[in-house]
C-alpha cells in the first residue's frame, strides 16, 4: 500500500510570494489533515478534511492560508502572501473511515521564507 | 495551541537502557497517541491508549494513561541507537482532532 504523497519537499521563497503544496492521501481514506511544524515545536493542525468538507479550520490563518480537497481525494495548501514565521514543515497525514484514530502521515513539505 | 507538554525537552541515554518520557495535557481525552519522528521525516504512529485504559504494550513499548493527573507515560526498554528521534504525544478529545505536545528529543548512544 503506497503512503501518503507530498510534493515539493522543500520549497524557498521570497517574503510576500505565493507557494502551494500537493498531498495525495492513501487510497480510500476519507480524512486529511494538513498540520504546520515549526522548528523545534510538534505539529499544529491547521484544517481537517473529511472528503471534500472541511471539519475544522479554526488554526488556519484565513487571510492567506487556503486549502481545497476537489472531488474527497488529493489536496492542496496555499500560502499568499508567505511571511517569514511560515518557515516550517507542512505535513499532510489521512485516515480511514473505519481506524479514523490512527493517522497516516507524509514525508512532509519543508519551507523556508527569506 | 498545544494540548500536552512532554517532559524531559531532551533525553541522552546508552544502548540498552530504558528511556521514559512523560507526557501532561490539559482537557479530558478520548485516547491519545504516540508518534515517533525521525530527523527531518514525517511522523510515525507508535501506540494508542484509550482513556479507559491504564497501561499498553506493543514490543519495546510500554505506555502508561492517569487521567486522573491528565498524563501519560511511553517507556522504551533496551534502547537502540535506531530509536534515537523526536516522540510526540497527541490527544483526541473524541472528535479526531489531534493535538500534539511539544516533543522529547531522545539521543541513544550507541
Amino acid at each position: 500500500e503506497a503512503g501518503v504523497a507530498q510534493s515539493p519537499r522543500y520549497k524557498i521563497i521570497e517574503k510576500r510570494q505565493s507557494v502551494a503544496f500537493w498531498c495525495n492521501p492513501i487510497s480510500g481514506h476519507a480524512t486529511l489533515y494538513w498540520y504546520q511544524q515549526i522548528l523545534g515545536q510538534g505539529p499544529k493542525l491547521l484544517i481537517q478534511f473529511q472528503n471534500n468538507g472541511v471539519v475544522d479550520d479554526s488554526q488556519l490563518p484565513k487571510d492567506r492560508f487556503s486549502a481545497e480537497r476537489l472531488k474527497g481525494v488529493d489536496s492542496t495548501l496555499k500560502i499568499q502572501p508567505a511571511k517569514l514565521e511560515d518557515s516550517a514543515v507542512y505535513l499532510c497525514a489521512s485516515s480511514s473511515a473505519q481506524r479514523q484514530e490512527t493517522q497516516y502521515f507524509g514525508p512532509g513539505t519543508r519551507l523556508l521564507v527569506l | 495551541s498545544q494540548q500536552g507538554e512532554e517532559d524531559p525537552q531532551a533525553l541522552s541515554i546508552q544502548e540498552g537502557e530504558n528511556a521514559t518520557m512523560n507526557c501532561s495535557y490539559k482537557t479530558s481525552i478520548n485516547n491519545l497517541q504516540w508518534y515517533r519522528q525521525n530527523s527531518g521525516r514525517g511522523l510515525v504512529h507508535l501506540i494508542l491508549i484509550r482513556s479507559n485504559e491504564r497501561e499498553k504494550h506493543s514490543g519495546r513499548l510500554r505506555v502508561t494513561l492517569d487521567t486522573s493527573k491528565k498524563s501519560s507515560s511511553l517507556l522504551i526498554t533496551a534502547s537502540r541507537a535506531a530509536d534515537t528521534a523526536s516522540y510526540f504525544c497527541a490527544t483526541d478529545s473524541g472528535t479526531y482532532k489531534y493535538i500534539f505536545g511539544t516533543g522529547t528529543r531522545l539521543k541513544v548512544l550507541a
